[in-house]
C-alpha cells in the first residue's frame, strides 16, 4: 500500500526554523495537506493544496513541494508550536493516506 | 458556527456492527465532501473513507484495511453523515473523526472542520 514517509522527530529551538519533510511517490501529481494535532486534541488544518494557508494560520507556517517531497516549514518556532505533525495526500487512484506523523519538540 | 458531533461508538465483541453518525450545522452539508478519519490509541491518524456531494455521485472512497466491511452514507435531508462498521476486528479500535474536505465560508474563510470524535473499543 502507499506510503506517505515522515521523520518520526524534529526538534528546533525556539525562534528558529523547523522543516518537516514527508516522501512520496505520487507527490510530483497529489496536492499535500499539513496537520497539526496537540496532545488530546483534533487535528488542525495549517497547509493545503501544497502550500495555501488556511485563515487564522499564522504566517510562520509554510508549505513546499518538489518532486517526491513536499516540506512544511516552521519559521521562528514558538512553544505553541510543539505538537505532532502529518502530511496527507492521495495514491495514484485518489485514495487518502496521512504520513507516519513527526513529532515536533521546542526546546 | 461550524459543529460536527460524532455519536454512536461503543465497546463491541470482535464480528460485531456499529453505526456512527455524525450531525453537522453552520454550513451547507449537501454541498460538502465528508471524510471519516480514526486514530487508534497512542498511534498517527488513518483515513478510514469518504463520500462526495450529492452534485458529484455521492460516490465513496476506501481505505484498503476497511473496504468492503465500512460503509459511508448520507442524509442531507437532516445534515447527516453515517458510517456503518461491519464485522469489526481489534485492530479498529480507535477514536473515529468526522470530517469536512476544505470549506469556504462567508466567501473568505478557508479551512476545514474536524469533531472531536467518537470512540470505538473491539474486544472480547
Amino acid at each position: 500500500s502507499y506510503e506517505l514517509t515522515q521523520p518520526p522527530s524534529v526538534p528546533v529551538s525556539p525562534g528558529h526554523t523547523a522543516r518537516i519533510t514527508c516522501s512520496g511517490d505520487a507527490l510530483p501529481k497529489k496536492y499535500v495537506f499539513w496537520y497539526q494535532q496537540k496532545s488530546g486534541q483534533a487535528p488542525v488544518l495549517v497547509i493545503y493544496d501544497d502550500n495555501k494557508r488556511p485563515s487564522g494560520i499564522p504566517e510562520r507556517f509554510s508549505g513546499s513541494s518538489s518532486g517526491t517531497m513536499a516540506t512544511l516549514t516552521i519559521s521562528g518556532a514558538q512553544v505553541d508550536d510543539e505538537a505532532d505533525y502529518y502530511c496527507y495526500s492521495a495514491d495514484t487512484s485518489g485514495k487518502r493516506v496521512f504520513g507516519t506523523g513527526t513529532k515536533v519538540t521546542v526546546l | 458556527e461550524v459543529q460536527l458531533v460524532e455519536s454512536g461508538g461503543d465497546l463491541v465483541k470482535p464480528g460485531g456492527s456499529l453505526r456512527l453518525s455524525c450531525a453537522a450545522s453552520g454550513f451547507i452539508f449537501s454541498n460538502a465532501l465528508m471524510n471519516w478519519v480514526r486514530q487508534a490509541p497512542g498511534k498517527g491518524l488513518e483515513w478510514v473513507g469518504r463520500i462526495k456531494p450529492r452534485s458529484e455521485g455521492e460516490t465513496t472512497d476506501y481505505a484498503a484495511p476497511v473496504t468492503g466491511r465500512f460503509t459511508i452514507s448520507r442524509d442531507d435531508s437532516n445534515n447527516t453523515l453515517f458510517l456503518q462498521l461491519n464485522n469489526l476486528k481489534p485492530e479498529d479500535t480507535g477514536l473515529y473523526y468526522c470530517v469536512t474536505g476544505v470549506l469556504i465560508l462567508d466567501g473568505a474563510w478557508i479551512t476545514d472542520y474536524w469533531g472531536q470524535g467518537t470512540l470505538v473499543a473491539v474486544s472480547s
